[in-house]
């Protein structure tokens, strides 16, 4: 596709669900990044996959997160018994290949996520 | 670890004035060091990447600036309008086998009024 999209864009959840949040990212871009987002701070780094593998998820903050990329294209984090504090922006971000100087990563809308 | 810092935290300034946001960090060994705008709602958008090895890049109104040594870099905005007002990020990217585990600053968030 022509960027990175992300879905839903809005997810309004009561505490204790599962929550799963979907990246698409641009065609061909072998690299995929999760971030989050909390209200007025910075976007701080979860997990990174290069092609089907998890590359590094020292990002994640407790074992109810989880990420997978079956096919090395589209990634869906998986939330179990969400918690208010998990409510924050979620970020997901593309780049063609990991290493290169000319590599920008390209970053999604994100969904944004509330437990209530 | 890597700590980025952003000064001011917010800024609201007239239409036309020039401007310059600062951003700190505090591990010179750097990859490269990236200034993006986000909008709400929206993605995030980048505006300036600097290669570790060089010391600026401009792009129209917006120059950014590298120091490595000094930890710093700064966003200088030329005869600002109200289309410029957005939130700011400093990102600093480690490389290596951190590459693309981004360390970004809080933010300024830039107000510029008509």
């Amino acid at each position: 596709g022509a960027g990175v999209s992300q879905t839903p864009s809005n997810k309004v959840t009561e505490k204790g669900k599962y929550v799963e949040l979907r990246c698409d990212p641009i065609s061909g871009h072998t690299a995929l990044y999760w971030y989050r987002q909390s209200l007025g701070q910075g976007p701080e780094f979860l997990i990174y996959f290069q092609g089907t593998g998890a590359a590094d998820d020292s990002g994640l903050p407790n074992d109810r997160f989880f990420a997978v990329r079956p096919e090395g294209s589209v990634s869906t984090l998986k939330i179990q018994r969400t918690e208010r504090g998990d409510s924050a922006v979620y970020l997901c971000a593309s780049s063609p290949r990991r290493g290169s100087g000319a590599n920008v990563l390209t970053f999604g809308a994100g969904s944004r996520l509330t437990v209530l | 670890k890597q700590e980025v810092t952003q000064i001011p935290a917010a800024l609201s300034v007239p239409e036309g004035e020039n401007l310059v946001l600062n951003c700190s960090f505090t591990d010179s060994a750097i990859y490269n060091l990236q200034w993006f705008r986000q909008d709400p709602g929206k993605g995030l958008t980048s505006l300036l990447l600097i290669q570790s090895s060089q010391r600026e890049q401009t792009s129209g109104r917006l120059n950014a600036s590298l120091d490595k040594s000094s930890g710093r870099s700064t966003l200088y905005i030329a005869a600002s309008q109200p289309g410029d007002s957005a939130t700011y990020l400093c990102v600093v990217n480690a490389g290596g086998t951190s590459y693309g585990k981004l360390t970004f600053g809080q933010g300024t968030i830039l107000t510029v009024h008509p």
